[in-house]
């Protein structure tokens, strides 16, 4: 059974471009969660999605926006990077936001690394 | 706003020694809680979680945590801890009912073990 699955595993962008992340996640799991982990941080949530809609999000700009596909997949997208940006970001999957939480565990995957020069 | 504190960023501990990873929780009402761990350059992996219940509970790799609500705390235990322990250890609260599932974490902590 394969686990929470991204690419790609390092990125290199410089100021101003744009880029996109993608993640698969575990197999039976329907609810995509993104975070960002700056260097010696815990990481922070960016924003969830279920049923193809973001649910929730945390306080990131608009810069950051995502999709999910019907295949449960999601992509991470950022635009106009700032050197800032420059982080680990993890994609967790967990199982129906209707659950209770104890259900809803998440799994994280091994996440993409992001240097913005 | 939910915050979660872990007051010691790095501990170092003998091979064979015990180890406590302190967490406290700020949040109105008792959240779910976790504990991850972080290898270098890897993901995280849960340990253990609490929901309700005996509040001592036991997680992976001989790891163990005990909720004290009236300490609004979180605890990470283990008896005797192998080199390959050392990670960066993460707690982390979830709103219990609410709309989705975010985690909201610490800061970490580094934990460092001597031979």
């Amino acid at each position: 059974d394969a686990g929470v699955t991204q690419s790609p595993t390092h990125l290199i962008k410089t100021r101003g471009q744009q880029v996109t992340l993608r993640c698969s996640p575990k197999s039976g799991h329907d609810t995509v969660s993104w975070y960002q982990q700056a260097l010696g941080q815990g990481p922070q949530f960016i924003f969830q999605y279920y049923e193809e809609e973001e649910r929730q999000r945390g306080n990131f700009p608009d810069r950051f926006s995502g999709h999910q596909f019907p295949n449960y997949s999601s992509e991470l997208n950022v635009n106009a990077l700032l050197l800032g940006d420059s982080a680990l970001y993890l994609c967790a999957s967990s199982r129906g936001m209707a659950l209770a939480g104890g259900l809803r565990e998440q799994f994280f995957g091994p996440g993409t690394r992001l240097t913005v020069l | 706003a939910q915050s979660v504190t872990q007051p010691d960023i790095h501990i170092t501990v003998s091979e064979g020694a015990s180890l406590e990873l302190r967490c406290n929780y700020s949040y109105g009402a008792t959240p779910y809680l976790f504990w991850y761990v972080q290898s270098p350059g890897q993901g995280l992996q849960l340990l253990l979680k609490y929901f309700s219940g005996d509040t001592l509970v036991q997680g992976i790799k001989g790891f163990e945590a005990e909720f004290k609500r009236s300490q609004s705390s979180f605890n990470l235990r283990k008896p005797s801890v192998h080199w390959s322990d050392a990670a960066e250890y993460f707690c982390a609260v979830e709103r219990i009912k609410a709309a989705g599932n975010k985690l909201t974490f610490g800061g970490g902590t580094r934990v460092l073990v001597k031979p």
